[in-house]
C-alpha cells in the first residue's frame, strides 16, 4: 500500500525566512509521481508540481524549490524568503503508475502541514 | 475561462436524508475524482471515474453514490448511510491522454449534517 507522511503538522516562520517542508513516502511501483499541492483558506487546491520517479533532478520555480531523493524516499520543498501569502496548508501526495507511465491517477495524500508566515 | 465548479458552496442537512453535491467541469478532462477531507487530515479519495458511464469506488465509498452520465458533471450523492457525513467534500478532474498529467481541483463544497 501506498502511504505518504509528512510529519510536520505546523510551522510558523516570520517573513523573509527560508522553511522546508518535509515530505516522505512509502510505494512498492518503481514507476510513481509525486506532487505538491497548496491549499490556501479559501479552501480550492492548487497544483504546485509534479516529479515522475525516473526523474530526481531537483527543481525551482522562482522561490520555491523541490529536493527530490529516492534513496530516501523523500520529496521535500522549500520556500525561499517566506511571505505572508505563503500561509496555506501544503500537502504532498503519490500516485501509482504502470510501466507505461499512464495509471488511474489515484492521490495518496500526507496529512498536510500548516504554514502559517508572520509579517 | 476553464475549470471546475462546485455547487454549493456550503450545504446543511438534517441527518437522515440524502444529498447530492454537484461537480462540473469545461477542462474537456476525461478522469474526475471526488475526495473527502476531515479537519486536520489529508484527503481521500471516495469515487472516480476514467470515462462516461464509467466509475469505481475509492478508499471509503461505503455510504456513497455517484453517476457519470455526461462527461462534464460527476455528481455524488450522500446517503443516509454515511455514518459521519460532515465533511469538507473536493471534485477534480484530470487529462489521461499522452503524459501523465496532474489533478485540478475544484473550490469544494462544505457539507454540514445535523
Amino acid at each position: 500500500a501506498q502511504k505518504v507522511t509528512q510529519a510536520q503538522t505546523e510551522i510558523s516562520v516570520v517573513e523573509k525566512e527560508d522553511v522546508t517542508l518535509d515530505c516522505v513516502y512509502e510505494t512498492r511501483d518503481t514507476t510513481y509521481y509525486l506532487f505538491w499541492y497548496k491549499q490556501p483558506p479559501s479552501g480550492e487546491l492548487v497544483f504546485l508540481i509534479r516529479r515522475n520517479s525516473f526523474d530526481e533532478q531537483n527543481e525551482i520555480s522562482g522561490r520555491y524549490s523541490w529536493n527530490f531523493q529516492k534513496s530516501t524516499s523523500s520529496f521535500n520543498f522549500t520556500i525561499t524568503a517566506s511571505q505572508v501569502v505563503d500561509s496555506a496548508v501544503y500537502f504532498c501526495a503519490l500516485s501509482e503508475a504502470n510501466a507505461g507511465g499512464t495509471s488511474y491517477g489515484k492521490l495518496t495524500f500526507g496529512q498536510g502541514t500548516i504554514l502559517t508566515v508572520h509579517p | 475561462d476553464g475549470g471546475i465548479t462546485q455547487s454549493p458552496k456550503y450545504l446543511f442537512r438534517k441527518e437522515g436524508q440524502n444529498v447530492t453535491l454537484s461537480c462540473e467541469q469545461n477542462l474537456n478532462h476525461d478522469a474526475m475524482y471526488w475526495y473527502r477531507q476531515d479537519p486536520g487530515q489529508g484527503l481521500r479519495l471516495i469515487y472516480y471515474s476514467q470515462i462516461v458511464n464509467d466509475f469505481q469506488k475509492g478508499d471509503i465509498a461505503e455510504g456513497y453514490s455517484v453517476s457519470r452520465e455526461k462527461k462534464e458533471s460527476f455528481p455524488l450523492t450522500v446517503t443516509s448511510a454515511q455514518k459521519n457525513p460532515t465533511a469538507f467534500y473536493l471534485c477534480a478532474s484530470r487529462a489521461t491522454r499522452g503524459s501523465f498529467y496532474e489533478q485540478y481541483f475544484g473550490p469544494g463544497t462544505r457539507l454540514t449534517v445535523t
